[in-house]
Formats: structure tokens, C-alpha cells, sequence
């Protein structure tokens, strides 16, 4: 099964306008964490924001922020006030506490484009 | 701060002929240290990672082999590429505990296998 779901390809966006990217996960380990990174055309991963499993709130990092819903298993991320620097690929991620390697799993990834 | 280097980014290559890729990290000690590759258009696969010189685990057969000379050196390699070799390729750091948010990418390397 796959432990990380994006179900969205691709996703348009007006400027300015608030945008949400899907993500679900799974997983039967108590103790993880939610990663959302992009990815532009340079092929770069940037780290955006970050969600541990026993936090009680969402995370928010500048116009980004992570809808955090547990018992749902979804990370859904929100960018606010879109900018036409937005555009890139978005992929989220998933670190699990149990294996050891500590490794990030990723999903296939969501292609936005914010138009002006 | 926490810096990690990855080069070259892009190389071409032809079938059949060695490779290897090389990153290093500074700014921290003993880092759990990843190789991760990344078909067009597709999320991140994750190849090799280790906790420490000397340690290396595989997560996928492959044409592919990593080595860790030093705590703070990750290398990729192979002795003869295939097509199938192509791809972007993505060394990583990360912090050891799962609640850590340090998880850095380099910067990349775009292999073509012609």
C-alpha cells in the first residue's frame, strides 16, 4: 500500500488566490512526521514546513501552512496569497520513528501553477 | 549552519561506463546521510542511506552501490551505467530523531545515460 498519497497531478491557481494540496498517509507507527517540500524547475528540494504526529497544532510557517488531520491521516498543505513564484512541484513526505533508517517517503508529488 | 554539497550536477554518461557521485556535509557530525533518485515527472526514490562510515543499507537491487569513507562523505557509484540509470539524483541529510525537521537536499545531479 502506498504510505504516501497525492491525488491531485496538477493544480491551478490564481495569483493571490489561497490554494490546498492534498496528501494522505499511512502508517501504523504512533510517532512520526510530515514534511512538505518543493521542488522548482532547478530540481532543488526545499523544505517548507514540518508537522510531528503529537503536535496538537498545525503547523504554520509564512503562507504556508498544514492542515493537520489525524484521525483522517491527511497533511493537506495551504499557501496563501499565491505568488507566480509558487509555480514548482510540491511533494509531500513522511518519516516514520519505528525503522531505523530514519528515511523520508515521498509522494508522487502535485505540479502548481499559479497564473497572474 | 548545516551546508551539504553535491557534485557534479549534470553529467552524461554512456552505457556502460562508470559512475560516481560524491556529497559532503558540513556543519554537523555524524549525520544519517541518504541517496535518493528521481525518475521525470515522479516523486523521490530512496536508494541508500546511512547511519554511519562504514554502514550502508540498500534499499532497492540495483546497478548501483554507495560507500561512506568518511562521517561526513557519501558517495554513489557504479561500474557500468545502464539506461535505466538515468535520473536526478539527490544526496540528503537528516537529523537522527524522527521529531528533528533538519532534512536538507544538495543540490542534485542530472545523469543522462546515452
Amino acid at each position: 500500500a502506498q504510505k504516501i498519497t497525492q491525488t491531485q497531478p496538477g493544480m491551478f491557481v490564481q495569483e493571490k488566490e489561497a490554494v490546498t494540496l492534498d496528501c494522505t498517509y499511512d502508517t501504523s507507527d504512533p510517532s512520526y512526521g510530515l514534511f512538505w517540500y518543493k521542488q522548482p524547475s532547478s530540481g532543488e528540494m526545499i523544505f517548507l514546513i514540518y508537522q510531528g504526529s503529537y503536535d496538537q497544532q498545525n503547523a504554520t510557517e509564512g503562507r504556508y501552512s498544514l492542515n493537520f488531520q489525524k484521525a483522517r491521516k491527511s497533511a493537506n498543505l495551504v499557501i496563501s496569497a499565491s505568488q507566480l513564484g509558487d509555480s514548482a512541484m510540491y511533494f509531500c513526505a513522511m518519516r516514520e520513528g519505528r525503522t531505523g533508517r530514519r528515511a523520508l517517503t515521498f509522494g508522487s508529488g502535485t505540479r502548481l501553477q499559479v497564473q497572474p | 549552519s548545516q551546508t551539504i554539497h553535491q557534485w557534479p550536477a549534470t553529467l552524461v554518461q554512456p552505457v556502460g561506463s562508470p559512475l560516481s557521485l560524491e556529497c559532503t556535509v558540513e556543519g554537523t557530525s555524524n549525520p544519517n546521510l541518504y541517496w535518493y533518485r528521481q525518475a521525470a515527472g515522479r516523486g523521490l526514490q530512496l536508494l541508500f542511506y546511512s547511519v554511519g562510515i562504514g554502514q550502508i543499507s540498500s534499499e532497492v537491487p540495483q546497478n548501483l552501490s554507495a560507500s561512506r569513507p568518511q562521517d561526513r562523505q557519501f558517495i554513489l557509484s557504479s561500474k557500468k551505467l545502464l539506461l535505466s540509470d538515468s535520473g536526478f539524483y539527490l544526496c540528503a541529510w537528516q537529523g537522527a530523531k524522527v521529531s528533528s525537521t533538519e532534512a536538507f537536499f544538495g543540490q542534485g545531479t542530472r545523469l543522462t545515460v546515452v
